[in-house]
């Protein structure tokens, strides 16, 4: 069965670094891959997505990355801010089917 | 505007009791999807809905498991004879196609404790 692997430790970065978290994916690669943020007590929110065929995607102070070589998507967060601490979820969406498949999330900590 | 809400936002049941979760999607949204989310793990597919259809329920865990969107826009979430097992958050999402890529936008969530 498909896995998706994300840092499963918390991240802390110091403000104004950049954010780097991954998803890796085992077996077939998705036709679309997702980040979705979520705060304690919601649900998540979306915030990019990248197609198989896209190897960079780009939304203001995110990037995101696909490789479908290495199985990997990296997500970016540049100039970070305390208000960027969340839990980062990855999301595998296949074309031919209607469920989509989240990682476990990353939480991320930017510090002042 | 008004988002995907979900009721209750807590629900408390003493374990073989019945509990039924409510979904109010965007209005005019086609897709509805539910997922439970268990502590520190990421939201898991349960059952798909485009308009009235149930098109996909493979991730029900159980026959205790029940949904329905009879009308095509709010859905109820039904879980017979509870179990601790069945403690987790119940979210809901909704999506304005049916294309598996549409973005999908997620309510609040209803946090079920089976005691």
């Amino acid at each position: 069965s498909q896995k998706i692997e994300q840092n499963s430790e918390a991240l802390n970065i110091q403000e104004g670094k950049t954010a780097t978290l991954t998803c890796n994916y085992t077996n077939y690669s998705p036709a679309y891959l997702q980040w979705y943020r979520q705060d304690p007590g919601r649900g998540p929110v979306f915030l990019l997505l990248i197609r198989e065929n896209e190897k960079e995607k780009r939304k203001e102070r995110l990037k995101v990355t696909f490789d479908t070589t290495l199985k990997q998507s990296l997500f970016h967060i540049t100039a970070s801010q305390p208000a960027d601490s969340a839990t980062y979820l990855c999301a595998l969406l296949y074309s031919s089917a209607s469920k989509i498949i989240f990682g476990s999330g990353t939480r991320l900590s930017i510090r002042p | 505007g008004a988002g995907v809400s979900q009721s209750p936002r807590y629900k408390v049941a003493k374990r073989g009791q019945d509990v039924a979760l409510r979904c109010d999607p965007i209005s005019g949204h086609v897709s509805l999807f539910w997922y439970q989310q268990a502590l520190g793990q990421g939201p898991e597919f349960l059952t798909y809905f485009q308009n009235e259809a149930q098109l996909d329920k493979s991730g029900l865990p159980s026959d205790r498991f029940f949904a329905e969107r009879p009308e095509g826009s709010v859905s109820t979430l039904k879980i017979q004879r509870t179990q601790q097992e069945d403690s987790a958050v119940y979210l809901c999402a909704s999506s304005a196609h049916f294309e598996s890529w549409e973005t999908q936008y997620f309510g609040p969530g209803t946090r079920l404790l089976v005691l």
